[in-house]
């Protein structure tokens, strides 16, 4: 079955621009979706098909896919961006929803 | 508005059964595909099954294929999960989403499973 990885936790300073990357056998020919899960609260999409953002999300999350990897890029990052992020793609192959891990966005 | 509201979580016995329910309201709930995914205490998310618009195609995960069955009516705007033989490693938050992006999420219901 497909595998998608994630990095456990990412570290980033206010005001700066956090990458959250999410890994897969030649995953730039799927689509990619990313949540935002704060803790005791369901997770929220972020960014849809890789790049599009849902039109509540602010323009400082974005998203792009190449090759074996997906990036979710978050800018001027804020105490409040401070979440669980998961990256999540349709295997097509096992017709399964497949998460990542999850990384844990800190903000210093 | 549009939203996703689970109930029907609980506190059950190993080997038990629960039934969950996801009522759907502000969409035109027949058009989407729909989803359980789930999470265990301090773990990430699970998906656990999809189901199509018109109830005719359904996937479930490994883990729960042959013991938990997905189902929908339409005409009252719900979703169902079916959880039987149930086991400890079942314990989570449930989650019913809409669609293969899974851009709306309800807010869960726990099911904990436990002697």
């Amino acid at each position: 079955s497909y595998v998608v990885t994630q990095p456990p936790s990412v570290s980033v300073a206010p005001g700066q621009t956090a990458r959250i990357t999410c890994g897969g056998n030649n995953i730039g020919s799927k689509s990619v979706h990313w949540y935002q899960q704060k803790p005791g609260q369901a997770p929220v999409l972020v960014v849809y098909d890789d790049s599009d953002r849902p039109s509540e999300i602010p323009e400082r999350f974005s998203g792009s896919n190449s090759g074996n990897t997906a990036t979710l890029t978050i800018s001027r990052v804020e105490a409040g961006d401070e979440a669980d992020y998961y990256c999540q793609v349709w295997d097509s192959s096992s017709d399964h929803v497949v998460f990542g891990g999850g990384t844990k966005l800190t903000v210093l | 508005e549009v939203q996703l509201v689970e109930s029907g979580g609980g506190l059950v016995q190993p080997g038990g059964s629960l039934r969950l329910s996801c009522a759907a309201s502000g969409f035109n709930f027949s058009s989407y595909e729909m989803n359980w995914v789930r999470q265990a205490p301090g773990k990430g998310l699970e998906w656990v099954s999809y189901i199509s618009s018109s109830g005719y195609t359904i996937y479930y995960a490994d883990s729960v294929q042959g013991r938990f069955t997905i189902s929908r009516d339409n005409a009252k705007n719900s979703l169902y999960l079916q959880m039987n033989i149930l086991r400890a490693e079942d314990t989570a938050v449930y989650y019913c989403a809409r669609d293969r992006r899974l851009d709306l999420w309800g807010r869960g219901t726990l099911v904990t499973v436990s002697s």
